[in-house]
This record gives structure tokens, C-alpha cells and sequence, in this order.
């Protein structure tokens, strides 16, 4: 099977930059999409294609790729922001379309 | 504005077929490109992709859960369905369904793909 590996929790204070971290082999060939997830709430797009954000999301959201390593930085985080962030891709055999991260719990200060 | 609701029961016994249908409105399931899907949230857990169709039929499964699962479209009524069988109580989540798009990777060597919008889900419990 194929993994996307991010880590279990990140904390920062309000008004702070918080980024999260997401690794995988096939990263360099396949995009990575963003999701956040309240509780209770479906998961929402926030990211998609590496970098690009969905209308409706701010512009505080943003996605960057370096090797087999994506990130999602958050510049100025508000409470509001407090929510469990899932990455997604694919593997580059075909095999699995989508896959998942085990996703980052957000927290702010 | 595209949406999406799942429905079926919220408890099944073990060794039976789990059943949910997700029905989708402000759109049309068979008018695009898109692909169908279904997503799965055991309790506290994370997310994992059980299977989507796309839009000409075929259909396309996580290998963990291949052998239990099927998903059919019915254009007739704009809805998608989720057929697991021999369920245990692993098999206890929140379900929810998506719609897939689309697009290539960059340099054009495979297709990337991702879900938008997403149905608010619905809880199945497995038990007795």
C-alpha cells in the first residue's frame, strides 16, 4: 500500500504562521490536495493541485511542494482555524486513486 | 451549487450488507467527467477511500476492501449506492460521499484526482 505521512499535532498561537507538513514518494509526480475537517463537519478543499486555493477559502491558506514533501502553511492563524487537516494524493502505480494522510490536528493557543 | 446526501440505515449486524445511497441535487450525475465516490471515518479515526465510479460506469476500489465492496450509479434517480458486505465492527464510521474530479499531474504523465464538495455524512454502527 501506498502512505502519506503527516505529523499527529501542531499548536501555534493566534496570529502566528503554522504549517503542516505532509511526505510521500509519489509527491514529486502526483498533486497534493488539502482538506479541513471541524468537528462534527465534513472535510472541506482548502488546497488543491499543490498550491492552488478553491474560491471561498482565505488567503491565508496556502500550499507549497518541495520533493516528496507538500506543505500547507496557515499565515495568521485565527481560533476559527482550529480544526484536523487531512493531505491527499495517489500513488504513481494506479493502484490506489486516492489516499489519505493520517491528518494533523490543529491547535491554537 | 452542487450537493450531496447520504442515506441508509445507521445500524447493521455483523456478517451483513452494509447499504447507503448518496443522492445528488443541483446537478447531474451522468452530464460529466466526474467520478463518484465513497469515504469512509471510523470513530476518532482518520479518513480512508473506499471506492469510486465514474461517470461511464467503471468503477474503481481500495484493494484492502475490493472483495466486499460494490458501487452503482443509477442516473434515472441522480444517485450513487455503496454495497459492503461481511461487515464486523471494524467496520464502524461515518460515511460519506463526493464528488471526484479531476485533472492530469503535471507534465501530463498520469491523472491526479481529488474530492469536492462532500455529502455531511452519515454514521453506520456494526453490531449486534
Amino acid at each position: 500500500s501506498y502512505e502519506l505521512t503527516q505529523p499527529p499535532s501542531v499548536s501555534v498561537s493566534p496570529g502566528q504562521t503554522a504549517r503542516i507538513t505532509c511526505s510521500g514518494d509519489a509527491l514529486p509526480k502526483q498533486y497534493a490536495y488539502w482538506y479541513q475537517q471541524k468537528p462534527g463537519q465534513a472535510p472541506v478543499l482548502v488546497i488543491y493541485k499543490d498550491s492552488e486555493r478553491p474560491s471561498g477559502i482565505p488567503e491565508r491558506f496556502s500550499g507549497s511542494s518541495s520533493g516528496t514533501t507538500v506543505t500547507l502553511t496557515i499565515s495568521g492563524v485565527q481560533a476559527e482555524d482550529e480544526a484536523d487537516y487531512y493531505c491527499q494524493s495517489a500513488d504513481s502505480s494506479g493502484t490506489y486513486l486516492w489516499v489519505f494522510g493520517g491528518g494533523t490536528k490543529l491547535t491554537v493557543l | 451549487q452542487l450537493q450531496l446526501q447520504e442515506s441508509g440505515p445507521g445500524l447493521v449486524k455483523p456478517s451483513e450488507t452494509l447499504s447507503l445511497t448518496c443522492t445528488v441535487s443541483g446537478g447531474s450525475i451522468s452530464s460529466s467527467s466526474y467520478y463518484w465516490g465513497w469515504i469512509r471515518q471510523p470513530p476518532g479515526k482518520g479518513l480512508e477511500w473506499i471506492g469510486s465510479i465514474y461517470y461511464s460506469g467503471s468503477t474503481y476500489y481500495n484493494p484492502s476492501l475490493k472483495s466486499r465492496v460494490t458501487i452503482s450509479v443509477d442516473t434515472s434517480k441522480n444517485q450513487f449506492s455503496l454495497k459492503l458486505s461481511s461487515v464486523t465492527a471494524a467496520d464502524t464510521a461515518v460515511y460519506y460521499c463526493a464528488r471526484g474530479d479531476w485533472d492530469y499531474c503535471s507534465g501530463g504523465s498520469c491523472y491526479s484526482r481529488w474530492f469536492d464538495p462532500w455529502g455531511q455524512g452519515t454514521l453506520v454502527t456494526v453490531s449486534s
